[in-house]
C-alpha cells in the first residue's frame, strides 16, 4: 500500500535554531514528492518538490528537503527557524494511478518556533 | 493573479439543508479536486476531476456531489448536509495530472451543520 508518515504530531524550535520535519513514505515505482505549508486560516501552499535530479531541493522561505532513497525520507529542514515560520506542513508523495498521478498526504505536522 | 476562490468561506447550516460551495480557478487547470481537512485526520479527498465532464470519486466521496460543466469550475454539492460532514473544505488545482505538478489551493470555506 502507497502511503506518507509524518512521525511527529508537533515540532518545537527555538528561533534562530535550525529545524527539521519528518517525512517517510511508500510507493511502488519512482516516488514524486512535496511539501506544502498552511498558515493559519489559509489555504495550503506549495513549498517545495523533488522530480528527479538533485536530492537536495531548495523552495521558498528558505526551507529545502532532502530526498533519501535509501531510508525513503523527504525530511524538511531550514538552517535558522523563524517565528513567522510557525505553521501546519503537509508532506506528499505522488502515485501514479491509472496512468494518472495522485497525490498522497501525510496527516500533517504542526510547528512551533518559539521566540 | 493566479488563483483559486471558493466561496463562501464560511458558512453555518441546518441538518438537510442542501447547499453548494463553488470553486473556481483562472489557471486554465486541467485537475481540480476537493478535500476536507479535520483535526488529526490530515487531508481527505472528496472528489476530482480530471478534466471537463470527467469526474471521480476520493476517499470520502459518501454524501456529496461535484459537477465539472466548465474548465474553471468545479462546485461541491451537499444534497442533505449532516453534523458529520462539518470541516474545513478546500478546493485545488494542478496543471494535469499527466506529470506530478504542484495543487495550487483555495483559502477554504468553514462549513457548520447544526
Amino acid at each position: 500500500a502507497q502511503s506518507v508518515a509524518q512521525p511527529e504530531d508537533q515540532v518545537n524550535v527555538a528561533e534562530g535554531n535550525p529545524l527539521t520535519v519528518k517525512c517517510t513514505y511508500s510507493v511502488s515505482g519512482n516516488p514524486y514528492l512535496f511539501w506544502y505549508v498552511q498558515y493559519p486560516n489559509r489555504g495550503l501552499q506549495f513549498l517545495l518538490k523533488y522530480i528527479t535530479g538533485d536530492n537536495l531541493v531548495k523552495g521558498s522561505y528558505g526551507f529545502e528537503a532532502e530526498f533519501n532513497k535509501s531510508q525513503t525520507s523527504f525530511h524538511l529542514k531550514k538552517p535558522s527557524a523563524l517565528v513567522s515560520d510557525s505553521a501546519l506542513y503537509f508532506c506528499a508523495v505522488s502515485s501514479l494511478m491509472d496512468s494518472n498521478y495522485q497525490l498522497i498526504w501525510g496527516a500533517g505536522t504542526k510547528l512551533i518556533i518559539k521566540p | 493573479e493566479a488563483q483559486v476562490t471558493q466561496n463562501p468561506r464560511y458558512l453555518i447550516t441546518v441538518t438537510g439543508k442542501k447547499l453548494t460551495v463553488t470553486c473556481s480557478q483562472n489557471m486554465n487547470h486541467e485537475y481540480m479536486s476537493w478535500y476536507r481537512q479535520d483535526p488529526g485526520l490530515g487531508l481527505r479527498q472528496i472528489y476530482y476531476s480530471m478534466n471537463v465532464e470527467v469526474t471521480d470519486k476520493g476517499d470520502v466521496p459518501e454524501g456529496y456531489k461535484v459537477s465539472r460543466k466548465e474548465k474553471r469550475n468545479f462546485p461541491l454539492i451537499l444534497e442533505s448536509p449532516s453534523p458529520n460532514q462539518t470541516s474545513l473544505y478546500f478546493c485545488a488545482s494542478s496543471l494535469s495530472t499527466g506529470i506530478p505538478y504542484e495543487q495550487y489551493f483555495g483559502p477554504g470555506t468553514r462549513l457548520t451543520v447544526t
